[in-house]
């Protein structure tokens, strides 16, 4: 049972190059979130999907796309990294019926140079 | 909004003893939900334990218990007879139903170091 499947799990960039992260699950969850962790300022949400088909802003969108491609699939793109977007991402799934756990994926480390 | 707030970043607790985080957070609806979360060194994101905010008896997991307290909008985690298995950081978080749509808010953390 995979559960929630993040890839790259480790990135290197330079500044103004872009890139996707990927992100599936396996759970049939209907919601689909992404988060950055940083130092000092826990999780903050980047964008969510409530629902294949729909997405929203969350507390920090700035300089990020998403996408929900289908019901298992919610990927993160950075069209122009910055080095402020030096993080460690996570994305995570919630059912409908669930006891609203969140699952989440192990993460992926990006370095912005 | 929605927020939720740990004003302590770093808490220590000897071996064996009791220690509570703490957290407010603050929401217009009615319904919601709160956890706490737990990431160790692995980085891996951890359930610890759950309140519906319907539900007046703190819950309680084991060693970990929660202080409730709705109107005050406080959800502290007691952890008690620490074990050095429990050094990690320690979140909470608040699931709600907002403007039609769903969103689940992160505090920014307590690490939590147990002293042997």
């Amino acid at each position: 049972n995979a559960g929630v499947t993040q890839t790259p799990k480790f990135q290197v960039l330079k500044t103004g190059q872009s890139m996707t992260l990927q992100c599936a699950q396996d759970m049939n969850h209907n919601s689909m979130y992404w988060y950055r962790q940083d130092p000092g300022m826990g999780l903050r949400l980047i964008y969510y999907s409530a629902s294949e088909g729909t997405t929203d802003k969350g507390e920090v969108p700035n300089g990020y796309n998403v996408s929900r491609l289908n019901k298992r699939e919610f990927s993160l793109r950075l069209e122009s990294a910055a080095p402020s977007q030096t993080s460690v991402y996570f994305c995570a799934s919630i059912g409908w019926l669930a006891v609203r756990e969140l699952f989440f994926g192990e993460g992926s480390r990006l370095t912005v140079l | 909004a929605q927020t939720v707030t740990q004003s302590q970043p770093e808490m220590s607790v000897q071996e064996a003893e009791t220690v509570t985080l703490s957290c407010t957070y603050d929401t217009s609806e009615s319904d919601y939900y709160l956890f706490w979360y737990k990431q160790p060194p692995s980085r891996q994101m951890i359930l610890v334990i759950r309140q519906e905010a319907y539900k007046q008896q703190n819950a309680t997991e084991n060693r970990f218990s929660v202080n409730f307290q709705k109107a005050a909008k406080s959800f502290s985690l007691k952890i008690s007879d620490s074990q050095l298995g429990d050094a990690a950081m320690y979140f909470c978080a608040l699931w709600d139903y907002t403007s039609g749509t769903y969103k689940y808010i992160f505090g920014t953390g307590t690490r939590l170091k147990v002293l042997a």
